[in-house]
């Protein structure tokens, strides 16, 4: 069993809807990310917390809102999506920058 | 601009067939540089963390080895459950510190 856990694994949603990922870690963790894996493309951040404060926001668009309401748990909400966001999203932990990340099995999202 | 990429795309051994996958990186510094494997339908799992030129990891069938250009993952007598996608990520040491990852090498041992 992973200690970071994502859910739901699989997400299928229309343009218009209005969704939410959720990634808990049982690591004890400081810092928590988001990110997104498209096909042939490499991993790509999207947003960082460290100690539940954001600090990095990689030129995501707006239609993604990400929360972090404790240094274990992390949402990243979702709204108005396009199909070009269909992708598997990853969520993964990690003691800090020079620390490996700890990812999660990840939620493969289709946007139709 | 600060790059990495991996070759080959991918690669296909016979059971046994020692290879090699390499990372060539161009950062302005170098912190550090990761080796994940992912299998499908799973997040990445790390497996080694390299800091200098000359620097050596290993674990069971795998050798990570670094240079001041790319870093190789040596994969000794493959065996089928080796099959995976092998991700290199590097840590620049520019302000942003953002891991960048290369896009992978997927690998096939055949028994």
């Amino acid at each position: 069993e992973t200690g970071v856990t994502q859910t739901p694994r699989h997400l299928v949603m229309g343009m218009t809807n209005k969704k939410s990922l959720k990634c808990e870690q049982h690591l004890g963790h400081n810092a928590m990310y988001w990110y997104k894996q498209s096909a042939k493309k490499p991993l790509e951040l999207m947003f960082v917390y460290n100690f539940k404060e954001q600090t990095e926001n990689n030129s995501v668009p707006s239609r993604f809102s990400p929360e972090c309401p404790n240094s274990s748990h992390l949402f990243l909400h979702l709204h108005t999506l396009q199909p070009e966001d269909s992708a598997l999203y990853l969520c993964a932990s990690s003691q800090g920058e020079l620390s490996p990340l700890h990812f999660g099995n990840g939620t493969r999202l289709t946007v139709t | 601009e600060d790059q990495v990429t991996q070759s080959p795309e991918a690669l296909r051994l016979q059971e046994g067939e020692s290879s090699s996958l390499n990372c060539s990186y161009t950062v302005s510094g170098l912190r550090g540089l990761f080796w994940y494997r992912q299998d499908p339908g799973k997040g990445p799992e790390f497996l080694f963390t390299l800091y200098s030129a000359g620097e050596e990891k290993e674990k069971e069938r795998l050798k990570a080895t670094l240079t001041k250009k790319e870093s190789f993952l040596h994969i000794t007598a493959p065996k089928p459950e080796d099959s995976a996608t092998y991700l290199c990520a590097v840590l620049p040491s520019s302000n942003t510190g953002k891991l960048i990852f290369g896009q992978g090498t997927t690998l096939q041992v055949k028994p």
